[in-house]
């Protein structure tokens, strides 16, 4: 059983676009983020969710709407993509706020043509 | 939260130890050193995390000096699946999970 799972997998889209990211976790925990990994490489948390409120939003352009309908679910939606969105995406969660112990999904590759 | 420096690379033979160290020479006395690493086209899993003490798991042991300036990761018999890139991150507790990930160690473990 995969404990956290994002779809999909890989997106390729349109400059312009309107594209959502899915995340669920089965792990019962209370916290979810959402990173985000450049062409760098380099990982940069973009938002955290406790029992679905937002605790972190690391100054994200607000194009980008996360939304947790429950504790086991973190979606991220993003409007009007633009090159610079181009990236991996990661969803991971933890036991609670503390966070020490992540868990990460496989990441979704995104690329805006 | 304190900056660390890696070594952006390092080769280790399989079934040798890998001994991969991190400076983190601001580091408080509340911030904790933690270690993650992302295999190839995966999310980071974590290693471990400490705060003074020496600490081991399954995974690897963390050596943290005395005056905690620097640690040290150990892999004590590195396998093929161990090639990735290994972050150190220093960290306050209860920062409600906030991580700051830098450009890390990447290992390559050869046969």
């Amino acid at each position: 059983d995969t404990a956290v799972s994002q779809t999909p997998k890989y997106l390729v889209t349109q400059m312009g676009n309107d594209k959502s990211i899915k995340c669920e976790q089965n792990l019962g925990h209370d916290t979810m983020y959402w990173y985000k990994q450049d062409s760098k490489k380099f990982l940069k948390i973009m938002f955290s969710y406790n029992n679905k409120e937002l605790i972190i939003n690391e100054t994200v352009p607000n194009r980008f709407s996360p939304k947790s309908p429950d504790k086991a679910h973190l979606n991220l939606h993003i409007n009007s993509l633009e090159l610079g969105d181009s990236a991996v995406y990661f969803c991971a969660s933890s036991q609670d706020l503390g966070g020490e112990t992540q868990y990460f999904g496989p990441g979704t590759r995104l690329l805006v043509l | 939260d304190a900056k660390t420096t890696q070594p952006p690379s390092m080769d280790c033979a399989e079934g040798r130890a890998a001994n991969l160290p991190c400076n983190h020479s601001t580091i408080s006395g509340n911030e904790y050193v933690y270690w993650y690493r992302q295999i190839h086209s995966q999310g980071p899993q974590y290693i471990i995390h400490g705060l003074k003490n020496n600490e081991t798991n399954e995974m690897a042991s963390l050596i943290i000096t005395e005056d905690r300036k620097s640690s040290t990761l150990i892999l004590p018999h590195a396998t093929l699946r161990d090639t990735a890139v290994y972050y150190c991150i220093v960290r306050v507790a209860d920062s409600w999970g906030k991580f700051q990930f830098g450009a890390g160690t990447q290992v390559v473990v050869t046969p």
